[in-house]
């Protein structure tokens, strides 16, 4: 595919079940983005790699929270133990590299949290 | 810490009017501005960035940098221009971008 996919599209998960996200960058791309955004609110940055190294993670809301690109393609974002503040949609982005070129987002993944 | 503002969350016109979408940001640095935009069940887009002067689809956005402002304007709307628009910065050489909450334009025939 030309773009940045995210599944699953949907997601509805039981309070207190882990989920897993999943991000397909558009190949070749070194850095990935993952961001949160709550309903009325723009994207909040979580975490952020550049090929598989976690260069920040200081947006990350908590420890239930963890995110890893292994072989710096795919990257999975985890939440453990879900919570009702952690509804929202999870964007992931990709971009050539750093120094302000286009971050391309994908879909996202619609997290409800029940 | 950086800031971004958009004091506007609904601006509504009719078709040919002006339009300015506002943005605001608070940043020690000299920070790189852009515009990003989600059509109706489309994934967020870059529309325009002030390092490249663009004028993209007749908006454009000027850098004040003594009013911190980034303001998106188009001097004719078109309904298609219907959308959200997120103002965002992001510091020198840094690629992480905050965002604004969003604008949500509307413009009707």
């Amino acid at each position: 595919g030309a773009g940045v996919s995210q599944s699953p599209r949907y997601k509805v998960a039981k309070r207190g079940q882990d989920v897993a996200l999943r991000c397909d960058p558009i190949s070749g791309h070194v850095s990935l983005f993952w961001y949160q955004q709550a309903l009325g609110q723009g994207p909040e940055f979580l975490t952020y790699f550049q090929n598989e190294a976690q260069l920040d993670k200081s947006g990350l809301p908590s420890d239930r929270f963890f995110a890893e690109r292994p072989e710096g393609s795919v990257s999975t974002l985890k939440i453990q133990r879900t919570q009702q503040e952690d509804s929202a949609v999870y964007l992931c982005a990709s971009s050539p590299l750093t120094a302000n070129t286009e971050a391309f987002f994908g879909q996202g993944t619609r997290l409800t949290v029940v | 810490a950086q800031r971004v503002t958009q004091p506007e969350k609904l601006l509504s016109v009719f078709k040919g009017a002006p339009v300015e979408l506002k943005c605001n940001y608070s940043y020690s640095g000299s920070p790189e501005l852009f515009w990003y935009v989600q059509y109706s069940r489309q994934r967020l887009q870059l529309l325009l960035r002030h390092i490249s002067r663009e004028s993209i689809k007749g908006f454009t956005a000027d850098l004040n940098k003594g009013e911190t402002s980034f303001h998106l304007k188009k001097p004719f709307a078109q309904e298609e221009d219907s959308a959200m628009y997120y103002c965002a910065l992001s510091p020198s050489g840094y690629s992480t971008l905050t965002f604004g909450k969003g604008t949500m334009l509307l413009v009707s025939p």
